[in-house]
């Protein structure tokens, strides 16, 4: 019963390298979601996804990319990390119910600290 | 424009205060409200949803739309209350949120 879980939990990077951090659910919710948590910013939402192979930007797209082959499974891609990318990433998921008859809700991840040097 | 102020960054009461926490909307329609709450180094969680009129942890959200605001309220702080709250916005199928507002219970 993990839930979503979020790897690795804590990652360092230089300048320049490509990071991947890996996000799973087990609820095979059909939304899911990155975000990015910065002091004096709150949260931004950097991609999302409906289902999978369908993707779409949210507020802070640059500089990362991300793919769902998997309903399941939602990684998170910085092609090349820049020191403005060190922050903690949220992933989070939701189902696909009803507004009008299932409470909706966002199920976060545990997060990962990346920092970038 | 879809938007969600919080407008205090910082709020710091002393335990058995009551507390108030601000949140306002900008929403053209029939909006869907939360508090979700973050305590420290841990995953964010729904607090509670304005649909639901519950009240979780003595924590009570009313939502005004006169005023277009959904603050959070609880009558007696308690220390493990001190946490980062944020009030979100339901729009289609993701969430706008306010930038979170840091609650400090001292002893």
């Amino acid at each position: 019963d993990a839930g979503i879980t979020q790897s690795p939990r804590y990652k360092i990077t230089e300048t320049g390298r490509q990071v991947t951090l890996m996000c799973h659910q087990t609820w095979s919710h059909s939304y899911m979601f990155w975000y990015r948590q910065d002091l004096g910013h709150g949260l931004r939402l950097i991609y999302y996804s409906a289902a999978a192979d369908i993707t779409d930007k949210g507020e802070v797209p640059d500089g990362y990319v991300v793919s769902r082959s998997k309903t399941e499974n939602f990684p998170l891609t910085l092609e090349s990390a820049t020191r403005s990318q060190t922050s903690v990433y949220f992933c989070a998921s939701s189902s696909l119910a009803s507004a009008d008859t299932a409470p909706y809700e966002q199920y976060f991840g545990p997060g990962t600290r990346l920092t970038v040097t | 424009a879809q938007r969600v102020t919080q407008p205090e960054k910082l709020l710091s009461v002393f335990k058995g205060a009551p507390v108030e926490l601000k949140c306002n909307y900008s929403y053209s329609g029939s909006p869907e409200l939360f508090w979700y709450v973050q305590y420290s180094r841990q995953r964010l969680q729904l607090l509670l949803r304005h649909i639901s009129r519950e009240s979780i942890k003595g924590f009570t959200a009313d939502l005004n739309k006169g005023e277009t605001s959904f603050h959070l309220k609880k009558p007696f702080a308690q220390e493990e209350d001190s946490a980062m709250y944020y009030c979100a916005l339901k729009s289609h199928r993701k969430l706008i949120w306010g930038l979170g507002t840091s609650l400090a219970v001292n002893p």
